[in-house]
């Protein structure tokens, strides 16, 4: 089956400055990577998501890029601010859409004023 | 977009006792729904498939019996955990896509926190 590795497990940045998150996957079928943001006590939401035929999406400070020949995806943050601090889950999954997600086991990410 | 409204947001029972949870696709049809269990710090763990009209399907290690789950119509799956004891005490989210539409991007419900006294 799939296996999703994510890194950094915590990330703190100055407030304004990027931050950077990373996943690898194992299965070179999968074809959907969304990325997901968790605040406390809440459940995830997505905030952006790429599919196996682009390299690149952007949404305004939020980017995704997809290495498919490495097996791996980042999530950038750019000009970050104080509600950008949550944590952070990257997914992976073949079928094109939500079905058999595999989830990375997330990043607290800590934006320091 | 689409919305998923889970009931209840946080619930505490006695041990012995079985607690329902629901979990309500508002604006969309979903035949596929998704239970996940969530321990403080930790990622999502997939506990089973709830399939509209059929049985679910459960991931490696969750007990059927233990968390029984209903796909009763396309806009809601119910979650219950029989029997709770203070080991079930977790967060359980529930999440759906849109079946009907091209995307099929899976939105997620609030989450349910249990408590097991």
């Amino acid at each position: 089956g799939e296996n999703v590795e994510q890194h950094p497990s915590t990330l703190s940045v100055q407030e304004g400055d990027s931050a950077v998150i990373k996943c690898t996957y194992s299965d070179s079928a999968s074809n959907y990577f969304p990325w997901y943001k968790q605040e406390l006590g809440k459940g995830p939401q997505l905030i952006i998501d790429i599919r196996s035929n682009v390299g690149e999406k952007k949404d305004q400070r939020i980017a995704v890029t997809l290495n498919k020949t490495a097996k791996h995806f980042s999530l950038h943050i750019t000009e970050t601010q104080p509600e950008d601090s949550a944590v952070y889950f990257c997914a992976a999954g073949s079928g094109g859409g939500a079905d058999g997600l595999t989830f990375g086991k997330g990043t607290h990410l800590i934006i320091q004023p | 977009g689409a919305v998923v409204s889970q009931h209840p947001s946080w619930v505490i029972c006695k041990s012995g006792t079985s607690v329902k949870i629901e979990c309500r696709s508002l604006d969309f049809q979903a035949t596929t729904m998704f239970w996940y269990r969530q321990f403080p710090k930790q990622s999502l763990m997939l506990m089973a498939t709830s399939n509209e009209g059929s049985k679910a399907t459960y991931e490696q290690g969750v007990e059927k019996d233990k968390f029984l789950i209903n796909h009763a119509s396309l806009t809601l799956s119910t979650l219950t955990v029989t029997s709770a004891h203070p080991e079930d005490s977790s967060f359980y989210i529930c999440s759906a896509a849109d079946s009907t539409s091209g995307a099929n991007v899976l939105t997620f419900g609030a989450g349910s926190r249990l408590t097991v006294l």
